[in-house]
């Protein structure tokens, strides 16, 4: 069975950092491309981050371009967020996402989410 | 403002039939990328309904179908039930310069 555990969420105060992580399990991760996914309290879903199963292709969406950094390590099946300068507007529920079918495809698998909340 | 475009809701009695629009672009849906569903109930992580316009993962009910056609696509449910009450994304992929796998804002279903 395919299993997703993010874990690291927490209150932090605006301009702080934190570290994200997702547990993978039931699958051969390293095989898969992986996303980070989030939304906002009463709001829908906001792509954040891809990353290649190799780890050598990354892309982010402009929210978060330069403050925000994926990374994998397979050794571990696990996955990485690290957010840095983090402002108000980037409190969220965030889910790591396995990417399934094309390049341009689809999340097939979400976990339960972590949540992030910047305030002072 | 998503850049896919969904009603904010939509409703229905039980034992109906809903359709929810997902409305893109010539970077988006009319440039021939595939679009896909997710069900998201209450207090719970989105789930995988349709992939590819039209497939369904294994346990998704065949009420749930999916199409697509020129810049836009639609999710049917038929035999509405109960449980079907939550929030359903469209999601594509986007080939603009602020692009990438982009979502629409979402519709919450009601069963009446």
């Amino acid at each position: 069975e395919v299993q997703l555990v993010e874990s690291g969420g927490g209150l932090v105060q605006p301009g702080g950092s934190l570290r994200l992580s997702c547990a993978a399990s039931g699958f051969t991760f390293s095989s898969y491309e992986m996303n980070w996914v989030r939304q906002a309290p009463g709001k829908g879903l906001e792509w954040v981050s891809y990353i290649s199963s190799s780890g050598s292709t990354i892309y982010y969406a402009d929210s978060v371009k330069g403050r925000f950094t994926i990374s994998r390590d397979n050794a571990k099946n696990s996955l990485y967020l690290q957010m840095n300068s983090l402002r108000a507007e980037d409190t969220a529920v965030y889910y790591c996402a396995r990417h399934s079918g094309s390049y341009w495809g689809y999340f097939d698998y979400w976990g339960q989410g972590t949540l992030v909340t910047v305030s002072s | 403002q998503s850049v896919l475009t969904q009603p904010p809701s939509v409703s229905g009695a039980p034992g109906q039939r809903v359709t929810i629009s997902c409305t893109g672009s010539s970077s988006n849906i009319g440039a021939g990328y595939d679009v896909h569903w997710y069900q998201q109930l209450p207090g719970t992580a989105p789930k995988l309904l349709i992939y590819g316009n039209s497939n369904r993962p294994s346990g998704v009910p065949d009420r749930f179908s999916g199409s697509k056609s020129g810049t836009s696509a639609s999710l049917a449910i038929t035999g509405l039930q109960a449980e079907d009450e939550a929030d359903y994304y469209c999601q594509s992929y986007d080939s603009s310069l602020s692009g990438w796998w982009v979502f629409g804002g979402g519709t919450k279903l009601t069963v009446l």
